[in-house]
């Protein structure tokens, strides 16, 4: 059971232009939420995260909005740069457990 | 993170034989953590280990794989008699603290098995 779910394996956006990449959950209990990105060939790099007190965390051109309500996430990257082309991974952590809970991907192309 | 070393890069293996992953954490990291990723998955947790401990292996195939981080030098990711299955991408990441939350964490550039 896919308890992260990114249903978009693709997104293509034009360069300055808002990139959204979104993410859903189903376990109630997951109170962390991160992304990362990853570059071919590379390991993931941590870009953002959030915890579940707060709706909306910021860092530079980077925003995650959480809605617990809805368990769905979103990351918000303005404006947009060809750089940012990797594939975006969305991740979950259960407090007090050692795992994260990661979805499968969505792969950004930003295009000039 | 070029900081947490993973080697090798790429691994070829036939079926049947042993493959070793080898994972040197940051300086300072005494958490490390394994991820596998199949084809067009996400990462998927392995196992979490201390200096010389095992701390959570409930991801981890109850037969052919097993995990050490010993006092001294790298962990290691041991798979047996390795079948085509087991062909992925093996992360690994480190933290000088209890989970992932940390951003002092950092992924490895992983190693990339293929069983042929």
């Amino acid at each position: 059971d896919q308890q992260v779910k990114q249903n978009s394996p693709s997104l293509s956006v034009q360069e300055g232009r808002i990139s959204i990449l979104n993410c859903d959950y189903t376990n109630s209990m997951f109170d962390y939420f991160l992304w990362y990105k990853k570059y071919p060939a590379e390991g993931p790099t941590f870009l953002i995260s959030i915890s579940s007190i707060k709706d909306k965390n910021e860092d530079g051109r980077f925003t995650v909005f959480l809605n617990k309500s809805a368990k769905h996430l979103s990351l918000h990257i303005v404006p947009s740069q060809p750089g940012d082309s990797a594939v975006y991974f969305c991740a979950a952590d259960e407090y007090d457990t050692d795992k994260l809970i990661f979805g499968t991907g969505t792969r950004l192309q930003v295009f000039p | 993170n070029a900081g947490v070393m993973q080697n090798p890069r790429h691994l070829v293996r036939r079926r049947g034989q042993e493959a070793r992953l080898r994972c040197s954490p940051m300086k300072g990291h005494s958490h490390v953590y394994w991820y596998r990723q199949l084809p067009e998955e996400g990462l998927k947790f392995m196992v979490y280990l201390q200096k010389e401990n095992i701390i959570d292996e409930s991801g981890m195939p109850k037969e052919r794989f097993s995990a050490e981080f010993p006092k001294e030098g790298p962990s290691i990711l041991r798979i047996q008699q390795v079948v085509r299955g087991d062909s992925a991408a093996y992360f690994c990441a480190s933290s000088p603290r209890q989970g992932l939350r940390d951003t002092e964490a950092f992924f490895g550039q992983g190693t990339r098995l293929t069983v042929v």
